[in-house]
């Protein structure tokens, strides 16, 4: 069965720090993965998708994500964080069908 | 432009009563995912549209919950005899593509509904 585990629930940086937040997939079949952010009271906007092309996805506001096949890893990284970068951030993946799995989200909290 | 509207945002109800949840997609959209968020998870599947046919409710939870999508736009997602449960944000999205959301989904910002 498709999984998606996002570790660590809270992650802490201070501003201009590396953002790094965490995700492994679970699939038999190779999937598509995608990062999505949510600011409070918004819907979730998407970051950045992988879909079988290139292994580093770049995405917008300047995060990217590097695909591993050989750890079943779908990280998202960013080299600088910013105080707007703050919000909860959930990897999914597609493997066919109509349905998406979502990971149980990282909250980014940013430090001044 | 528009992006996805939801209605009403924020709906108290007490056990047992029934509720309807109202999704706008982005006009032309062809696909239409509803999904249910409990607090402190992740977004879960419920069920999906492509135009007016409803081709997977594999996640709807219970007989209790119905969707529906008459004219191919406009969705409603129907609780009836609600449980305190069914306490959760309510997400709609739409894709312009139809099929698996293998692209990008386009997300309205939630009904929160609490069953007192």
């Amino acid at each position: 069965a498709q999984s998606v585990t996002q570790l660590g629930s809270h992650v802490s940086v201070s501003e201009g720090a590396l953002v790094l937040l965490r995700c492994n997939y679970s699939s038999s079949v190779p999937p598509y993965l995608f990062w999505y952010v949510q600011y409070p009271n918004q819907g979730l906007q998407l970051l950045l998708k992988y879909t079988s092309a290139a292994t580093l996805v770049k995405g917008i506001n300047g995060f990217e994500a590097e695909f591993k096949k050989s750890e079943t890893s779908f990280h998202l990284t960013k080299p600088s964080a910013h105080m707007s970068d703050a919000a909860e951030y959930f990897c999914a993946s597609f493997t066919g069908g109509f349905k998406t799995i979502f990971g149980a989200g990282t909250r980014l909290f940013v430090k001044a | 432009g528009a992006g996805v509207s939801q209605s009403p945002r924020y709906k108290v109800a007490k056990r047992g009563q029934d509720v309807a949840l109202r999704c706008d997609p982005i006009s032309g959209h062809v696909s239409l995912f509803w999904y249910q968020q409990a607090l402190g998870q992740g977004p879960e599947f419920l069920t999906y549209f492509q135009n007016e046919a409803q081709l997977d409710k594999s996640g709807l939870p219970s007989d209790r919950f119905f969707a529906e999508r008459p004219e191919g736009s406009v969705s409603t997602l129907k609780i009836q005899r609600t449980q305190q449960e069914d306490s959760a944000v309510y997400l709609c999205a739409s894709s312009p593509r139809p099929g698996g959301p293998g692209g990008e989904q386009y997300f309205g910002p939630g009904t929160r509904l609490t069953v007192t």
